[in-house]
């Protein structure tokens, strides 16, 4: 079993849509979960930190079930502007080394 | 604020030649450093990081090697570049202060190709 798992997508979805993205782990003792997007040739950048009781910035709501070692990304509204691959990433580390990626999930917002 | 900047952009090197890649971060002290590779269409893979001066801890046994000669500057090496280290290489950071939920700031990444 790999240590992250993503969906595999491409998911394309049409403007204004609702799209989620689920991420599972390996490690119950991972300490802390992030998700990150990347543009195509561009380098990774953090979309939002998951924290145990769930998060929203704007559009975007991040949740994390340690039970059930699984985090998710829900994105409402799309724009054309979140057309990237979103990165699930854990921190299985105590001291900060140890950052875990996920394999990708490729949206595509259509107009 | 904290900045990182990598460079060079983009690098095309024969096969058998060196190389050195570097990566300094500014606005921050004892920063943890990373290299990653990300081969086309493929994950990001770990290289190297180090937890501080002269520490480094290697995560794939490879040609390549890094170094930390200062505070926040990581240089990533090579003696003799081989086709398969074709990829995008990444410099990336995070801050040992904040506790593990501190995330990883990258850098804008290096497109190495071997040829």
């Amino acid at each position: 079993r790999k240590e992250v798992e993503q969906d595999p997508g491409p998911f394309n979805v049409p403007e204004g849509a609702t799209v989620a993205f689920n991420c599972t782990y390996s490690n119950s003792a991972s300490q802390s979960f992030f998700w990150y997007r990347q543009d195509c040739r561009k380098e990774p950048k953090l979309l939002m930190s998951v924290y145990s009781s769930g998060n929203e910035d704007g559009r975007f709501t991040a949740q994390l079930n340690r039970a059930s070692q699984y985090i998710s990304l829900l994105i409402r509204d799309s724009k054309l502007s979140d057309s990237a691959t979103y990165l699930c990433v854990v921190n299985m580390g105590n001291y900060g080394q140890n950052f875990v990626f996920g394999p990708g999930t490729r949206l595509s917002v259509l107009p | 604020s904290q900045t990182i900047h990598q460079w060079p952009a983009t690098l095309v090197q024969p096969v058998g030649s060196p190389l050195s890649l570097e990566c300094t971060v500014e606005g921050t002290s004892n920063p943890n450093l990373y290299w990653y590779r990300q081969a086309a269409g493929r994950g990001l893979q770990l290289l190297f990081y180090s937890v501080g001066i002269g520490q480094i801890s290697s995560e794939v046994p490879q040609n390549l090697s890094a170094s930390r000669p200062q505070d926040r500057q990581f240089i990533l090496s090579s003696k003799k570049l081989l086709l398969s280290d074709s990829g995008f290489y990444l410099c990336a950071w995070s801050d040992t202060r904040s506790s593990y939920n501190s995330p990883l700031h990258f850098g804008n990444g290096t497109r190495l190709t071997v040829t």
